[in-house]
């Protein structure tokens, strides 16, 4: 079966610091997630990505936060400056919005320690 | 706006047993989608099981199946002949328009041998 892959599985990062988040949803996907996951807490949605655009996103995605798909194939979470609150697993997802079943198709997550 | 709850933290059955998992969710849309996913301590998020609003039959993969009551926005998750590899967390979504996917807080099953 298809695949959503994250890379790296685990980044660690200093306060402050900018990291990108990477993604490659599967190939024939249009819509894209990014969710994250406080340790020992719920599945929170962050944002999704269709036709090159924000089409939602949750009052967590501040300004801090940001996605891009610099090509046809990544789809990457930018966050500017990390604070510590920030470290969690963040998922990937993708689908197929029309016909589809609503199913999204996670990636394993990369855990992102802000120390 | 979507919501899901699940009211249930933590549960426990023994291996073979039989338990439910419930979630109810409360959604203004008439056509949406319910899911539940299972996340082992690896963390990953699996697919277990879903359910289109629209049908009335009731969703079934093996040994798990869902007892879904639309008036009453119930949505629950049956585990038969519950295994050892069954203990993770599980987490009951509703999605619609295709857009994006709301998570209850998740139960945390645990099967005892």
């Amino acid at each position: 079966e298809p695949e959503v892959t994250q890379t790296p599985s685990h980044q660690v990062t200093q306060m402050g610091q900018e990291v990108i988040l990477r993604c490659v949803p599967i190939s024939n996907h249009l819509y894209f997630y990014w969710y994250r996951q406080i340790l020992g807490q719920k599945v929170e949605f962050l944002v999704s990505f269709y036709n090159n655009e924000i089409s939602e996103k949750s009052e967590i995605f501040d300004d801090q936060f940001s996605v891009e798909r610099p090509d046809g194939s990544n789809f990457t979470l930018k966050i500017r400056s990390t604070k510590l609150e920030d470290s969690a697993m963040y998922f990937c997802a993708s689908n197929i919005p029309t016909g589809g079943d609503g199913k999204l198709f996670f990636g394993s997550g990369t855990q992102l320690s802000v120390l | 706006a979507q919501t899901v709850t699940q009211s249930q933290p933590e549960m426990s059955v023994q291996e073979a047993e039989t338990v439910t998992l419930s979630c109810t969710y409360d959604t203004s849309e008439s056509n949406y989608y319910l899911f539940w996913y299972k996340q082992p301590p690896s963390r990953q998020m699996i697919l277990v099981i879903r359910q289109e609003a629209y049908k009335q039959q009731n969703a079934t993969e093996n040994r798990f199946s869902v007892n879904f009551q639309k008036a009453a926005k119930s949505f629950s998750l049956k585990i038969s002949d519950s295994q050892l590899g069954d203990t993770a967390m599980y987490f009951c979504a509703s999605a619609y328009n295709n857009n994006d996917m709301r998570f209850g807080a998740g139960t945390r099953l645990t099967v005892k041998p």
